[in-house]
């Protein structure tokens, strides 16, 4: 049981970041699929999460620009961020749960810079 | 600022036990559950606690969590060199709708 994730790693401000998150052994059911980030140096912040049926909640400061998908007929999920800035450069990790996240992703630096 | 607070840092020699605080309020800690995380430099975070006292099949013993009203404590035992990690407590918030982290605790074994 595994979680693979990939993305573009370098982005110009105002650009959308975009990343995927492929399961691999683990059904999509009964589960919160997670977002995760964590900036150079600093804590981590939970960035938001989509539930088997598709529901979503998002950390209130981000709420305005993100979006988190399903797929799962390629059994994959998504995060979408808009108008990136530096402040969005962080490592971003997928994670499988919501209270107990007991599977995580390799995690994929995104820098932000013109 | 996290809204969960941790001591940016705690240390004991080996073989000592030591415990990490996690202080919330109502709306977090004090009606959800709370989970724990063990993090080394440049990996994802690993699960140590959940559902504020259970283990996951593979953390030793050594780790414990436990919770009081707001607050909630990670207790190490035994420490080894091994354990300098960084260690993070979560937990749902119904008025933000979100999961919290609190600001991370550095351990170091001296």
């Amino acid at each position: 049981v595994k979680l693979q994730q990939w993305g573009a790693g370098l982005l110009k401000p105002s650009e959308t970041l975009s990343l995927t998150c492929a399961v691999y052994g683990s059904s999509f059911n009964n589960y919160y699929w997670s977002w995760i980030r964590q900036p150079p140096g600093k804590g981590l912040e939970w960035v938001g999460e989509v539930n088997y049926d598709g529901s979503t909640n998002y950390n209130p400061s981000l709420k305005s620009r993100v979006t988190i998908s399903l797929d799962t007929s390629k059994n994959q999920f998504s995060l979408k961020l808009s108008s990136v800035t530096a402040a969005d450069t962080a490592v971003y990790f997928c994670a499988r749960g919501r209270n107990s996240k007991t599977l995580w992703g390799q995690g994929t630096l995104v820098t932000v810079s013109s | 600022q996290s809204v969960l607070t941790q001591p940016p840092s705690v240390s004991a020699a080996p073989g000592q036990e030591v415990t990490i605080s996690c202080s919330g309020n109502t709306s977090n800690i004090g009606r959800n559950y709370v989970s724990w995380y063990q993090q080394f430099p440049g990996t994802a975070p690993r699960l140590l606690i959940y559902d504020n006292l259970q283990r996951p099949s593979g953390i030793p013993d050594r780790f414990s969590g436990s919770k009081s009203g707001t607050s909630a404590t990670l207790g190490i035992t035994g420490l080894q060199t091994g354990d300098e990690a960084d260690y993070y407590c979560a937990s749902w918030d119904n008025s933000l709708t979100a999961i919290l982290f609190g600001g991370g605790t550095k351990l170091t074994v001296l």
